[in-house]
């Protein structure tokens, strides 16, 4: 029961590039969240949304992250300009109910920079 | 979503065998406690909670201990499926807060 779509799935692109990465609920929630997955670092918290409004930015690793959440059906994460270390895999997820540690996960963009 | 594991923790069962999965948390202030299961190539995955106030919670299959004196966690899972297959981890969030805190994680085996 994934709780989001996530896009694309894949992606590969050189350094310097500008990578978009979308995410769209496809049931009710109140929060939404972005992590990045690394082998070396686990799951992090990099954004999350209460009814689309950021609330605590402070595990986005620095400005060249951006994240918007235009409406309740749409965010993205923006890597501007990206860099190797940026590889991994960057989750969306969101929160049906409030105060419950119940996420549901999208599968995931893995992310490739070269 | 694949969870490449390298210096995961790991615990191989025999299919059939009931499983421990363990893990130690940090804050102490924690109050809220969730195991998750990756499977290669998805995003995490619900299975159970508990409150600080609980020492036990029992869903389908899944036992959940925890331990606050030491900070310990664990999850039983009995009669392990090849199904069972994936990455566990347990996270940890406190006073309401929605930034949960996720560990390592530890890879389970099913052995035919």
């Amino acid at each position: 029961d994934a709780g989001v779509i996530q896009s694309p799935r894949h992606e590969v692109t050189e350094m310097g590039q500008e990578v978009t990465l979308r995410c769209k609920p496809i049931s009710g929630h109140n929060s939404l969240f972005w992590y990045r997955q690394t082998m070396m670092r686990g799951l992090e918290l990099l954004i999350y949304f209460n009814n689309n409004v950021p609330i605590d930015d402070s595990g986005m690793p620095e400005d060249r992250f951006s994240a918007k959440m235009p409406n309740a059906s749409f965010s993205t994460l923006k890597i501007q300009p990206s860099e190797p270390r940026d590889s991994a895999v960057y989750f969306c997820a969101i929160a049906r109910l409030a105060g419950t540690g119940e996420l549901f996960f999208g599968e995931g963009s893995r992310l490739t920079v070269l | 979503g694949e969870n490449v594991g390298l210096h995961l923790p790991t615990l191989s069962v025999q299919e059939g065998d009931n499983s421990i999965i363990n893990c130690a948390y940090s804050n102490s202030a924690s109050d809220y406690f969730i195991w998750y299961k990756q499977e290669s190539g998805k995003g995490p995955q619900f299975i159970i909670d508990i409150r600080s106030n609980m020492d036990k919670r029992q869903g389908q299959r899944v036992t959940v201990l925890l331990n606050k004196t030491v900070k310990h966690l664990s999850l039983q899972i009995a009669a392990t499926q090849p199904g069972d297959s994936a990455v566990y981890f347990c996270a940890e969030n406190f006073q309401g807060a929605q930034k949960l805190v996720f560990g390592q994680g530890t890879r389970l085996t099913i052995n035919p």
